[in-house]
């Protein structure tokens, strides 16, 4: 069956960095985009980016533009997502999510189980 | 970039019809998708395309479209179904997903 296991949840001190991992398995990872998702306490979901399964391509929400770097490992079935310059604000679940359906009109429709990152001095 | 509209709360009591609005500007021409988010769980699409369902969810859970609302039906309200639900679109002028601010769904 399809999973996405995401990576276990990090404490990081502000400004540094945090890697998110999310291991898909029962399908190729070739064949559908991921999404990554987030949301703060108390705040709704909050687009981050996708990363194409074709040829890598990405799309990152303005916001985060300089911040964040999607990458898939196709030997690994894994998709990455690097957030940088870490802020109290970055303080979130995220979740990775796999596109389906047409093209421009994609939904989600398996999830990780989100990973818990928290922004702390 | 393209904006979704959701009310912070709904509530029902238990067997009766719960609605969710979703508004957006010319909703109708999009396909929109819906997800149930309980606490400590990841998202669950219950609608996609509209009004379509995917296995596993319960008939209970209706779509519907036009004009410039899509509406999430839940009837026969259970206990179970109180959660925040979540509409989303792909905005193609942009290429990415827009999901609507959320609603909590409160069974009384």
């Amino acid at each position: 069956q399809v999973q996405l296991v995401q990576s276990g949840p990090e404490v990081k001190k502000p400004g540094a960095s945090v890697k998110v991992s999310c291991k898909a398995s029962g399908y190729s990872i070739s064949t559908y985009g991921v999404t990554w998702v987030r949301q703060a306490p108390g705040q709704g979901l909050e687009w981050m980016g996708w990363i194409s399964s074709h040829n890598a391509n990405t799309n990152y929400a303005q916001k985060l533009q300089g911040r964040v770097t999607m990458t898939t490992d196709t030997s690994t079935s894994t998709t990455y997502m690097e957030l940088r310059s870490l802020r109290s604000d970055d303080t979130a679940f995220y979740y990775c999510a796999r596109h389906q359906g047409d093209y421009g009109d994609y939904y989600f429709d398996y999830w990780g189980q989100g990973t818990l990152v928290t922004v702390s001095s | 970039s393209y904006v979704l509209t959701q009310p912070p709360s709904v509530s029902v009591p238990p067997g009766q019809t719960a609605r969710i609005p979703c508004g957006g500007n010319n909703i109708g021409s999009k396909s929109v998708h819906w997800y149930q988010l309980k606490p400590g769980q990841a998202p669950v699409v219950v609608v996609y395309d509209d009004s379509d369902r995917p296995s596993g969810i319960p008939e209970r859970f209706s779509g519907s479209n036009s004009g410039s609302t899509a509406t999430l039906t839940i009837s026969r309200v259970e206990a179970g179904d109180e959660a925040d639900y979540y509409c989303q679109v792909w905005d193609s002028s942009s290429d990415h997903p827009v999901f609507g601010g959320g609603t909590k769904l409160t069974v009384l």
